[in-house]
Parts: C-alpha cells; sequence; structure tokens
C-alpha cells in the first residue's frame, strides 16, 4: 500500500531562515509520481512541483528546491531565505503509474505546516 | 477559464439531512475526484471517476454518493449527514494519464454537520 509521511507537524521560522520540509514515502510500484502542493491560509491548493520515480535530479525553482532520492524513499521541501508570504501548509503526495482507467489518485501525508514570522 | 468550481463554499447541515456538493470543470478534464480534508490527516479519496458514467470508490467512500452524467460536473452527496462528516471538501480534476498528471483544485467546501 501506498503512504506518505511528514513527520513535521509544524515548523515555526524566522524571515530569511532557510527551512527544509521532509517527505517519506512507501510504494511498491517502481514507477510512481511525487508532487508538493501549498496551502496559505486562504485555503486553496496550489501546486508546487511534480516529479516522476525515474528522475532524480534535483530541481530548484527561485528560492524553492527539491531532492529527490529513491535510496531513502524521500523527497524534501527547501524554501531559502523564507518570507511571510511561505507562511503555509505544505502537503506532500504521491500517485502510482498504471492503467489509465484506474485515473490519477493522490495519496497524501499530513501536511507540515510552516510558520514564517518577521 | 474558471478551472474547478465548486458550490457552495460555506454549508452547516443537521445531522440527518442530505444535500449535494456540486463540482464543475471547464478544462475538459476526464479525471474528477472528491477529497476530503481533516486536521493531521491530510487529503483522502473519496470517490473518483475516470469519465463520464464511470465512477469507483477511494479510501474513505462510506456516506457518500457520486454520479458523473458528463464530462463537465462530478456532484457529490452526502445522503444522511453526520457530525464526522464535518470536513473541508475538495473537488479535483486532471488530464487522464497513467498517473502524474497535476491535479487542478476547487477552492474547497467547508462543511459543518450539527
Amino acid at each position: 500500500a501506498q503512504k506518505v509521511t511528514q513527520a513535521q507537524t509544524e515548523i515555526s521560522v524566522v524571515e530569511k531562515e532557510d527551512v527544509t520540509l521532509d517527505c517519506v514515502y512507501e510504494t511498491r510500484d517502481t514507477t510512481y509520481y511525487l508532487f508538493w502542493y501549498k496551502q496559505p491560509p486562504s485555503g486553496e491548493l496550489v501546486f508546487l512541483i511534480r516529479r516522476n520515480s525515474f528522475d532524480e535530479q534535483n530541481e530548484i525553482s527561485g528560492r524553492y528546491s527539491w531532492n529527490f532520492q529513491k535510496s531513502t524513499s524521500s523527497f524534501n521541501f527547501t524554501i531559502t531565505a523564507s518570507q511571510v508570504v511561505d507562511s503555509a501548509v505544505y502537503f506532500c503526495a504521491l500517485s502510482e503509474a498504471h492503467r489509465t482507467e484506474y485515473g490519477n489518485k493522490l495519496v497524501f501525508g499530513a501536511g507540515t505546516i510552516l510558520r514564517v514570522k518577521s | 477559464n474558471a478551472g474547478v468550481t465548486q458550490t457552495p463554499k460555506f454549508q452547516v447541515l443537521k445531522t440527518g439531512q442530505s444535500m449535494t456538493l456540486q463540482c464543475a470543470q471547464d478544462m475538459n478534464h476526464e479525471y474528477m475526484s472528491w477529497y476530503r480534508q481533516d486536521p493531521g490527516m491530510g487529503l483522502r479519496l473519496i470517490h473518483y471517476s475516470v469519465g463520464a458514467g464511470i465512477t469507483d470508490q477511494g479510501e474513505v467512500p462510506n456516506g457518500y454518493n457520486v454520479s458523473r452524467s458528463t464530462t463537465e460536473d462530478f456532484p457529490l452527496r452526502l445522503l444522511s449527514a453526520a457530525p464526522s462528516q464535518t470536513s473541508v471538501y475538495f473537488c479535483a480534476s486532471s488530464l487522464q494519464g497513467s498517473g502524474g498528471t497535476e491535479a487542478f483544485f476547487g477552492q474547497g467546501t467547508r462543511l459543518t454537520v450539527v
């Protein structure tokens, strides 16, 4: 069975600090996809990144970076020089790759609340 | 494009009442799904559909019913509301594929059952 664990329930940092959000996943599939979503205080879910299991290259997008390590089944997310606007709940999610009739089901972690203080 | 539209945004129900949460998307996505979000549990899949006329259960389907008569609409019915169904509900849509396509979410419906 698939499972996503975000062990950090809540993290508080001061503005300009770097912060890493951990995500550990479990799956028996060799092909799968990993996602990060952001949920700001307004409540909507914002897609941040998708990574497939064959692409272990780290990715950087502005102040955001992602570290994917299959050896440890982790897909961690780092925010560099955090800002107050980064305050949100961040979800890591996993999707299996399979026949199309099973759709695109996401398994989410419990989420990490990030509070950035000025 | 509006994307994924959910109505209502807020709802209070009495135990035993029934209601339908509406979800519509204008992106011609084949795949649609409903999740519920509860504190400390992330989002959990209730029901999903891979196309008009095809639906299936997710992780937590009990007490909910769905149908998909058109590509655009995917309503979620609460048959007899219970306090345990107090939650935030999200509808999502995505292109059909072998997993891994980006899911677009609606704004959510905050439901309270008293």
